[in-house]
């Protein structure tokens, strides 16, 4: 099964508060899981990624936890900002291929 | 973060007429570009994957003849939407894949908004 199930479609989080996003996959190829950021009218923009044997990799206030038994990883905003309100894509790239399959995506909104 | 310049960013046409939008990796080599296809509040559709010296490898469903990729250099692929219609007016990504010293990343162009009239 090609598909990566992204959760929940919008996100309404108050600013300083952790914003979560859940993504989850059937496929065991997939071995690259990268997240993106995306802003109205312009192209995604990676935030960051992780290989399968890791459990948790952080970048900022950007975090993914990846949990490989249960073929689940998410990404956790930290201290969530307004400037963070835009819509995340995760992705799941095919060991040995160049196909990357993506998520539904979320809109976040960060209250001020 | 490696570099995708996309352009034009917006391009109004006429019914019948061919755009081409170009995607151009500034930083590094991309031996494989993806196209794109997102409408409003969806998710990325993949069109076509641009290897560099080889035809394009199109999706099920992707007119070929509609939607010419070209992928002439190691920086550069086009997609030339040919006789547009208004139905073909959307949001058309490309990314270019980079995996300089064996990290896999993918990163993307800006994006064009086509409005076919």
């Amino acid at each position: 099964q090609q598909q990566v199930k992204q959760s929940p479609q919008s996100l309404i989080v108050q600013k300083g508060g952790i914003s979560i996003i859940n993504c989850a996959y059937e496929n065991t190829a997939f071995d690259y899981f990268p997240w993106y950021q995306q802003f109205p009218g312009k192209g995604p923009a990676l935030l960051i990624a992780i290989r399968p044997d890791v459990s948790e990799k952080k970048e900022g206030r950007f975090t993914i936890s990846f949990n490989k038994s249960a073929k689940q990883f998410s990404l956790h905003i930290m201290d969530s900002q307004p400037g963070d309100s835009a819509t995340y894509f995760c992705a799941a790239l095919i060991s040995g291929t160049y196909k990357y399959i993506f998520g539904t995506g979320t809109r976040l909104k960060v209250l001020a | 973060g490696a570099v995708v310049s996309q352009h034009p960013s917006r391009v109004i046409c006429k019914s019948g007429t061919s755009v081409k939008i170009e995607c151009r990796s500034l930083d590094f080599q991309a031996t494989t570009m993806f196209w794109y296809r997102q409408f409003p509040k969806q998710s990325l559709m993949l069109m076509a994957t641009s290897n560099e010296g080889s035809k394009a490898t199109y999706e099920q469903g992707v007119e070929k003849d509609k939607f010419l990729i070209n992928h002439a250099s190691l920086t550069l692929s086009t997609l030339t939407v040919t006789s547009a219609h208004p139905e073909d007016s959307s949001f058309y990504i490309c990314s270019a894949r980079d995996f300089r010293d064996s990290n896999e990343k993918l990163f993307f162009g800006s994006g064009t908004q086509l409005s076919v009239l």
